[in-house]
């Protein structure tokens, strides 16, 4: 099965500057996605990025990009201009596109955002 | 356009007892996901139905049961409830079936307590 890796359970950043959010997987599939998601408080998971492995060019969306290293099985977030609405818990996804498109997450990073 | 809905937001139950929690996917959507989500770690997949059918299961006991209904909403039934099914449930909807790689959106959750 597929394995999706945090190492970093918390991280801070002080609000305007940028943080980088790392992320490792593990499989033997050539063909799957990537994806980015942040879990507030509130709980309700909400999409912040997504990536398919075909595609050589990193995504963006905004303040969010990432540093996708297929290779290396790397799947980095960089958050640029933090701001105070970004504390929360972030979640690293992989979805196979064998099994029903199921997904794999990780353990999370709790990103806390500093004044 | 309502996203994802789950009922209740809450629930406590005790040990042994049976619960069901209900899900309305995103309006469009035809696939429903579930996944189990302890506390302080990263959501875990425990079925998916299409068509009003069982696609795929994760690794969790057939305690855990589902329906979805020809509307498309979806109910998670878990059996002789244990002190370790306490968890946050996720709904998740995505559109054109399981092989789609159309994006997964979540709803907010239920939270079940067992005691």
């Amino acid at each position: 099965a597929q394995t999706v890796t945090q190492s970093q359970p918390e991280m801070s950043v002080q609000e305007a500057e940028t943080v980088t959010l790392s992320c490792t997987y593990d499989t033997s599939e050539s063909d799957y996605y990537l994806f980015w998601y942040k879990q507030p408080p509130s709980r309700q998971m909400i999409l912040v990025i997504r990536q398919e492995a075909y595609k050589q060019q990193n995504a963006t969306e905004n303040r969010f990009s990432v540093n996708f290293q297929k290779a290396a099985k790397s799947f980095s977030l960089k958050i640029s201009d933090s701001q105070l609405g970004d504390a929360a818990m972030y979640f690293c996804a992989y979805r196979t596109l064998r099994r029903g498109n199921q997904f794999y997450f990780g353990t999370g990073t709790s990103l806390t955002v500093i004044p | 356009d309502a996203g994802v809905t789950q009922s209740p937001t809450h629930l406590i139950k005790t040990r042994g007892q049976q619960v069901t929690l209900r899900c309305s996917p995103k309006s469009g959507h035809d696939t429903v996901s579930w996944y189990q989500q302890a506390l302080g770690q990263g959501p875990q997949f425990i079925f998916q139905y299409y068509e009003e059918e069982e696609r795929q299961r994760g690794n969790f006991p057939d305690r855990f049961s589902g329906h979805q209904f020809p509307n498309y909403s979806s109910e998670l039934n878990v059996n002789a409830l244990l002190l370790g099914d306490s968890a946050l449930y996720l709904c998740a909807s995505s559109g054109k079936g399981p092989t789609s790689t159309d994006t997964q959106y979540f709803g907010p959750g239920t939270r079940l307590t067992v005691l």
